[in-house]
């Protein structure tokens, strides 16, 4: 559904480990996916996609898994730096959403806290 | 580097008056997205744009929000009257085509008194 954002949940890792973000999305037809990150005061920064044909993504230091099964997706971030600290939101395209046009819905999101 | 550009950055406003917010998609992009962003309701999308014809904006309060896209280069939010519930951060968003990807601009914080 749409998001909802009061009560983010926070993964807190130490700097230099690998952070997994989860996402579980809402429709088995949606056929695009993308990661993005905002950074306090920012708006939402295109990380990477993935189409519902592929399994896998790698980008630099991040890897988007897709699990079409269980309607999972998942952000990888190897080696992770304090940089990395933001929100991270999954968004999905649904073809045909009301309106008829191919719409993003995001997820609530998910605060990265990353600690020296 | 191409972005979206939004002005202004930073907008207070007493209620009642007139808010316009501008946006500048990337060059060449054909669609184009208003977002309005608060802590209790996270991403909320407002209105979408295609090749600058307005295809939905059932996400806007109609009797005080308007969008629209005079040009190309050139995307409008305006409320009217303001109130102090539309405090939020407005984000517009362009993008190439339907494939669905979307660029941010950095926002527009408004506060209403």
């Amino acid at each position: 559904g749409e998001s909802v954002g009061l009560h983010l949940p926070t993964l807190s890792v130490q700097e230099g480990d690998n952070s997994i973000i989860n996402c579980a999305y809402s429709n088995s037809a949606s056929d695009y996916f993308i990661w993005y990150k905002q950074e306090s005061g920012k708006g939402p920064q295109f990380i990477i996609d993935i189409r519902s044909n592929m399994d896998k993504r790698q980008g630099q230091r991040v890897t988007v898994l897709l699990n079409k099964t269980v309607k999972h997706l998942s952000l990888q971030i190897a080696a992770t730096q304090p940089g990395d600290s933001a929100v991270y939101f999954c968004a999905e395209k649904s073809p045909m959403f009301s309106g008829g046009y191919n719409k993003l819905i995001f997820g609530a999101g998910t605060r990265l806290a990353v600690h020296p | 580097d191409a972005r979206v550009t939004q002005t202004p950055r930073d907008k207070v406003t007493e209620m009642g008056q007139e808010v316009t917010m501008r946006c500048q998609p990337i060059l060449g992009h054909n669609t184009v997205f208003w977002y309005r962003q608060t802590m209790m309701q996270g991403l909320e999308l407002l209105a979408y744009f295609r090749n600058r014809a307005p295809l939905d904006d059932s996400g806007m309060p109609k009797d005080r929000f308007s969008a629209e896209m005079p040009d190309a280069t050139l995307a409008t939010l305006k409320i009217q009257p303001s109130e102090p519930r539309d405090s939020a951060v407005y984000f517009c968003a362009s993008g190439p085509s339907e494939q669905g990807t979307q660029y941010f601009g950095p926002g527009t914080r408004l506060l209403v008194l």
